[in-house]
């Protein structure tokens, strides 16, 4: 596709199920973000992978979320037993080259996931 | 930290006016990037500017860096009611990836 895809667009979920979020980036991206949005806040970094490879998962808050990239190309990020604070926006953003903190970054629309 | 504060928090302006918004951050950058988002989607990269460069015009948009002050602004003239979203500075981690930080934000109207 032309830009980067993210499915669903709204996820409702009860506290304790597990939830999975989708990402299919631009057509040959190597790299692929996730982040984090709050309600009136900046997006904050949850994990990166360079091709299938996840080289940084710093921001992920807690064991209970997991983010894979099998192939390369689309992104699953997984939450287990999620909680309120689990509440936010997800984005995922991928960029053309792997090493190279001078370009620009394509984000999908995001998925606005809530916990009840 | 390395985040970037945006001034101010909200910004409301007429149609036709100039709107300045403002990024102060801590460390050393070597580039910095402003993004837009409108309401309920994606950020969208307006314009990144390396830090040997002072200012930088796209369209109806010049963005300015001071790093001696650690700081940009980012101008849009002419103002649109398209331009009405939420602007963030976004600055590079150096070491490791190339993870984004940003600021939280400055909420932009425009009224007709």
């Amino acid at each position: 596709g032309a830009g980067v895809s993210q499915s669903p667009r709204y996820k409702v979920a009860k506290r304790g199920q597990d939830v999975a979020l989708r990402c299919d980036p631009i057509s040959g991206h190597v790299s692929l973000f996730w982040y984090q949005q709050a309600l009136g806040q900046g997006p904050e970094f949850l994990t990166y992978f360079q091709n299938e490879a996840q080289l940084d998962k710093s921001g992920l808050p807690s064991d209970r979320f997991f983010a894979e990239r099998p192939e390369g190309s689309v992104s699953t990020l997984k939450i287990q037993r999620t909680q309120q604070e689990d509440s936010a926006v997800y984005l995922c953003a991928s960029s053309l080259i792997r090493t190279q903190s001078n370009q620009p970054q394509h984000f999908g629309d995001g998925t606005r996931l809530s916990i009840l | 930290s390395q985040q970037g504060e945006e001034d101010p928090q909200a910004l409301s302006i007429q149609e036709g006016e100039n709107a300045t918004m403002n990024c102060s951050y801590k460390t050393s950058i070597n580039n910095l990037q402003w993004y837009r988002q409108n309401s309920g989607r994606g950020l969208v990269h307006l314009i990144l500017i390396r830090s040997n460069e002072r200012e930088k015009h796209s369209g109806r948009l010049r963005v300015t860096l001071d790093t001696s002050k650690k700081s940009s602004s980012l101008l849009i003239t002419a103002s649109r009611a398209a331009d009405t979203a939420s602007y963030f500075c976004a600055l590079p981690i150096i070491q490791g990836a190339q993870k984004l930080v940003f600021g939280q934000g400055t909420r932009l109207t425009i009224n007709p």
